[in-house]
């Protein structure tokens, strides 16, 4: 059983440009998270969706962000017009239902902008 | 609402010395909690993890944690730090209540060396 997968590891992005941020989540799991690492922070919640559904976004910027998990497909986050504050680690993590409790986490994807 | 402090962003031990991570938790509903390692360019993987019951929980690479309600503590140890042990070490909390989404809330990580 594959783990988490998160592509592309590094992204390299010029201000104003767009980023995409694909998570595949752990076979039979339906739920996804988000999380943002900055420098020398702890990892700060984003958004968490299951299958076609936004359930909670209470972490996600109020512009330029956004996130969707399709019914078939990765689930991905993108950033529009980056700016240099945007550079950080984004995690994604899948559980497999919320009775199981236990967030398995990709390598993340390194964002840094220029 | 939901928050972790991890005492120590840095910590020292020789090889062989006894490890000790603290991590207090505030929760407004009763708490499930979690430790998390990562390495250097890698993602966080599951150390153990505190629910229901035994409120000593043992995890994977030999380490433990106590949940300690009258303290809101759930600090991990080890016995004998191994060079390997070298890496951040995040404390997290979510809620145990059926309104809970799971999300973990994150304390800032304490970077654990281990000298020869």
């Amino acid at each position: 059983n594959a783990g988490v997968m998160q592509n592309p590891r590094h992204l390299v992005r010029r201000r104003g440009q767009e980023a995409r941020l694909r998570c595949s989540p752990m076979k039979g799991h339906s739920h996804v998270y988000w999380y943002r690492q900055l420098p020398e922070e702890g990892l700060k919640f984003m958004v968490y969706l299951q299958k076609e559904n936004i359930i909670d976004e209470s972490g996600m910027p109020k512009e330029r962000f956004s996130a969707e998990f399709p019914k078939e497909g990765p689930s991905i986050l993108r950033i529009q017009q980056v700016v240099r504050g945007d550079s950080a680690a984004y995690f994604c993590a899948s559980l497999e239902a919320v009775a199981k409790n236990i967030q398995y986490f990709g390598a993340g994807t390194r964002l840094s902008v220029l | 609402a939901q928050s972790v402090t991890q005492l120590g962003s840095h910590v020292s031990v020789s090889e062989g010395a006894l490890v000790l991570l603290r991590c207090n938790y505030s929760s407004s509903v009763p708490p499930y909690l979690f430790w998390y390692v990562q390495y250097p360019n890698q993602g966080l993987q599951l150390l153990l993890k505190y629910t229901t019951g035994a409120t000593l929980v043992k995890g994977i690479n030999g380490f433990e944690a106590e949940f300690k309600k009258s303290e809101t503590s759930f600090h991990l140890t080890k016995p004998s730090a191994h060079m390997s042990d070298a890496a951040e070490y995040f404390c997290a909390v979510t809620g145990n209540s059926g309104g809970s989404n799971y999300k973990l809330t994150f304390g800032k990580g304490t970077l654990l060396t281990v000298n020869p």
